[in-house]
């Protein structure tokens, strides 16, 4: 069953702008983590937040923040201002025992100039 | 720090050949992984080791084997190679929580 679900194939965003990309999940162990990774063009995976399960606030780095709604199992990626640079493919993961990741089939994100 | 390092980068097999796939760690990292990634299917974990000697099977095992013999390296094996393996493989080590993890830069292989 899948896990980890994003259901937004590809996304275009204007420069400056801020964009929302969606992530939800399905676990029944109390105790998890939720990842955001970047993936650009020449391939290699950069990790962007990190949210626990039991964490009061919502992750933020930099531009980066999570929307994390535990009750309806969603963990959106909020990216603000957006650059060029932006333009990437961005998976949702989720952590699980032997801190194993299990991956969303991600979102494409192309910022118009 | 070299971090993780995958050896090849880029491979080419014909249908039945056999390879491995090299991936080494420089951070005394206990857990290791290999993924594979498809088009529009994400990462999908194949094998994993929580420590030297370890091993156990993820989501696709299946025509893979793994080994762990020593601490810093963790070996992916194809003995008889398919069209289907044709994925691009990612190693990933992790020393223990969620702010270790480290990938490597991946191997793409293509079986014809």
């Amino acid at each position: 069953a899948q896990k980890i679900t994003q259901t937004q194939p590809g996304m275009f965003v204007q420069e400056k702008e801020a964009v929302t990309l969606d992530c939800t999940y399905d676990t029944s162990d109390p105790s998890y983590g939720l990842f955001w990774y970047k993936q650009p063009s020449s391939g290699e995976m950069i990790f962007l937040i990190y949210q626990g399960s039991y964490d009061q606030q919502n992750a933020t780095e930099g531009r980066y923040s999570l929307n994390f709604q535990k009750a309806r199992k969603s963990a959106n990626l909020v990216i603000s201002a957006s650059q060029l640079g932006d333009s990437a493919m961005y998976f949702c993961a989720m952590r699980e025992e032997n801190d194993k990741l299990s991956f969303g089939a991600g979102t494409t994100v192309t910022v118009r100039a | 720090n070299a971090g993780v390092t995958q050896t090849p980068k880029f491979r080419v097999l014909k249908t039945g050949q056999s390879m491995t796939l090299l991936c080494a760690q420089d951070m005394n990292h206990e857990y290791m992984y290999w993924y594979r990634q498809d088009p529009g299917m994400g990462l999908r974990l194949i094998h994993y080791s929580v420590g030297e000697g370890t091993t156990a099977k993820g989501e696709v095992p299946d025509g893979y084997n793994v080994s762990r013999l020593k601490k810093q390296n963790f070996l992916l094996g194809l003995e008889s190679a398919a069209p289907s393996q044709t994925s691009v493989y990612f190693c990933a080590s992790n020393r223990g929580g969620p702010y270790g993890y480290t990938f490597g830069s991946g191997t793409r292989l293509t079986v014809v």
